[in-house]
């Protein structure tokens, strides 16, 4: 079955750096983009970045732009979210999703998710 | 960006209601908005996609419609495991939006 495992999270100070894995096993991950999203505790749901199939492109929201990189290793299975410059503002739990859409632009989607990973930002 | 609006916020509802959410785009996405719903304490999980395609294993009682700016998530009737929050998600460009989330619970 299809599972998503994420780990690193961890508590930070703010300026420092940390970096997120997610592990994906039970379907063939060079088929699907990989994306990162997160939840602030009480809060909704903030799309962070994702990664095309084959990694030939990646997007950030700008709230992270310049300060956080995904990556992917498709021989691992595995999708990276490189954060740095953290600030309490980042503290949220952090999902990894599989996007199933392979061509264009539009109409990306999250078709399954990682139970998510806690990341505290705190002095 | 495209900003996302949903409406209500919350609602109260009883068990076999029929219910509708609302998502508004800020500007036209065609068909490229998704449906998700998330029951506290776990991650969200995919019910409409394309605005009005049923996810496999999502019960029928689940339909989106609309297109342009306008979209609705209607459940036919409410059953118990339905109480729960829903998102709206738009994919037209490259940076992705969420709605904020409208939270059903029981009346």
């Amino acid at each position: 079955q299809v599972q998503l495992v994420e780990f690193g999270g961890g508590v930070v100070q703010p300026g420092r750096s940390l970096r997120l894995s997610c592990a994906a096993s039970g379907f063939t991950f060079s088929d699907y983009g990989m994306h990162w999203v997160r939840q602030a505790p009480g809060k909704g749901l903030e799309w962070v970045a994702g990664v095309w199939y084959d990694g030939s492109e990646k997007y950030y929201a700008d709230s992270v732009k310049g300060r956080f990189a995904i990556s992917r290793d498709n021989s691992k299975s595995t999708v990276y979210l490189q954060m740095g410059s953290l600030r309490v503002e980042d503290t949220a739990l952090y999902y990894c999703a599989r996007d199933p859409h392979t061509s264009g632009v539009s109409g990306r989607f999250f078709d399954f998710w990682g139970q998510g990973v806690l990341v505290t930002v705190s002095s | 960006d495209i900003q996302m609006a949903q409406s209500p916020s919350s609602l109260s509802a009883s068990l076999g209601d029929r219910v509708t959410i609302t998502c508004r785009a800020s500007q036209p996405i065609n068909s490229y908005l998704n449906w998700y719903q998330q029951i506290p304490g776990k991650p969200p999980t995919l019910l409409i996609y394309a605005a009005s395609r049923l996810q496999g294993g999502v019960p029928s009682r689940f339909s989106g419609g609309g297109s342009g700016t306008d979209f609705t998530l209607t459940i036919s009737s409410l059953q118990p495991e339905d109480f729960a929050t829903y998102y709206c998600q738009q994919s037209y460009n490259t940076l992705l939006t969420f709605g904020p989330g409208t939270k059903v619970d029981i009346k």
